[in-house]
């Protein structure tokens, strides 16, 4: 199947600082990502859409302003957590959309971000 | 919104025992998904349904697209150690296959030693 990328695995952070996460699509080009965000023991619950070459969706209730996504080609997404703090640590996935005949999403390993 | 409805919530098996979970909704899906996340990994895709009534298998798994097109199950045969994880259904959050896509809350899956 598809295969998406994501960097770094896992990072830990003071507070107050940004940190940034990328998102690849190895074998195929993706004019679609999605940007996850899942609590231990909880779903994944949808924060933006991201578009190549257009602004990011977001969904009800989070911040754009906090969680600024760039898509800036069809292979790489990118959402930096700005001025991050505990309450920002979670597992983040990001998802790509292939397109085609047989249209679904593929997901990235996750990146885990603490925040001390 | 539309919203997953996952049960059971959680299920505690023997090693080699068939395993059923489902998924229902109180509105229409036109897709059904089936994902695997094992701990501190991004959800796999497993088995997609595009068409009610569809019964598609992937090794020894199983799921159907219900008539309805408000319900799907996913059955695993003779389950294995590796079968551990948590399975979500999900589907696209409108009528068209590209839109978002919403998960249900999962089902966790526990085989007893």
């Amino acid at each position: 199947g598809a295969v998406v990328s994501q960097h770094p695995s896992w990072v830990i952070c003071k507070s107050g600082t940004s940190v940034k996460i990328e998102c690849r699509s190895l074998d195929f080009q993706a004019t679609t990502m999605f940007w996850y965000r899942q609590f231990p023991k909880q779903s994944l619950m949808l924060m933006a859409t991201s578009n190549e070459g257009s602004k990011a969706t977001y969904e009800q209730g989070v911040e754009k302003d906090k969680f600024l996504i760039n898509h800036a080609s069809l292979t790489l997404s990118t959402l930096t957590v700005t001025s991050a703090h505990p309450e920002d640590s979670s597992f983040y996935i990001c998802s790509a959309r292939s397109g085609g005949a047989i249209d679904t999403q593929y997901f990235g390993p996750g990146t885990r971000l603490t925040v001390l | 919104g539309q919203q997953l409805n996952q049960s059971p919530q959680s299920m505690f098996i023997q090693e080699g025992e068939d395993v059923s979970m489902n998924c229902t909704s109180s509105s229409i899906f036109n897709t059904w998904l089936w994902y695997k996340q094992d701990p501190g990994e991004g959800p796999v895709l497993l088995i997609a349904l595009y068409k009610a009534g569809e019964l598609t298998s992937n090794g020894r798994l199983t799921a159907q697209f219900g008539i309805t097109r408000k319900d799907s199950f996913l059955n695993i045969s003779a389950s294995i150690p590796s079968d551990v994880g948590i399975y979500f259904c999900a589907g696209p959050h409108g009528p068209n296959r590209d839109d978002k896509i919403i998960f249900g809350k999962g089902t966790r899956l526990h085989i007893l030693p």
